[in-house]
């Protein structure tokens, strides 16, 4: 089964802009959850979706958004970017989401806000 | 609330020698325990995972976690360290409750492992 995979891997944006970021589960998992990682802050979660909803939010201003298609893939929209939203976004898709499943990580997507 | 605590940033050791990367946390409810490795411009590996039963839980790689509910630690441990090992190591919690899908992680320990 092919992993979970981010586009685009890189991407240079500048204050001010949106930004959308793609990510494709592995096969058959209905769970998506996004993360940002920064070397400050660490890994923060920011949102899950099963099944088309969203049902999880972590702490993170509204100008972070998402969503899920009917065939599981999954976008996050950061509108009106900061210089503080550089970091490693991953994609982590599981089964159903379960507490017990673990998340399976994307490469990330790494961006940069000048 | 739910939190993970990696009190090393840093753990260095010499190949074939064990290695342990500590990892405490606090939930409400039954944990449930991961732990990930992340080598560089790469996502999360899985390694292993605590659920319930025997509390030495073997993963990927020949790592192993201990679970020790009284200390409420869920370190990570090889017998022999390889220079391979070198790498980014995470330790992750979700509770019994609500929150579903959602982890919670540590800081991260970098693991140096020297020939």
């Amino acid at each position: 089964k092919a992993g979970v995979t981010q586009t685009p891997r890189y991407l240079i944006k500048t204050r001010g802009q949106q930004v959308t970021l793609s990510c494709s589960p592995i096969s058959g998992h209905r769970s998506v959850s996004w993360y940002q990682q920064t070397p400050g802050q660490g890994l923060q979660f920011l949102f899950e979706y099963f099944s088309e909803t969203q049902r999880n939010k972590g702490n993170f201003p509204g100008r972070f958004s998402g969503r899920q298609f009917s065939n599981s893939r999954s976008e996050m929209n950061v509108s009106t970017l900061e210089l503080g939203d550089s970091a490693l976004y991953l994609c982590a898709s599981s089964p159903e989401g379960g507490r017990d499943n673990e998340q399976f990580f994307g490469p990330g997507t790494r961006l940069t806000v000048l | 609330a739910q939190s993970v605590a990696q009190p090393e940033d840093q753990v260095n050791v010499a190949e074939g020698n064990p290695l342990t990367v500590k990892c405490t946390y606090s939930v409400s409810g039954n944990p449930y325990l991961f732990w990930y490795v992340q080598y560089p411009n790469r996502g999360l590996q899985f390694l292993l995972k605590y659920i319930t039963g025997d509390n030495l839980v073997k993963g990927s790689y020949g790592f192993e976690a201990e679970f020790n509910k009284s200390q409420t630690s869920f370190h990570l441990k090889k017998p022999s360290a390889l220079v391979s090992d070198s790498a980014l190591y995470f330790c992750a919690v979700r509770d019994g409750g609500s929150t579903l899908g959602r982890l919670y992680f540590g800081r991260g320990t970098q693991l140096t492992v020297w020939p």
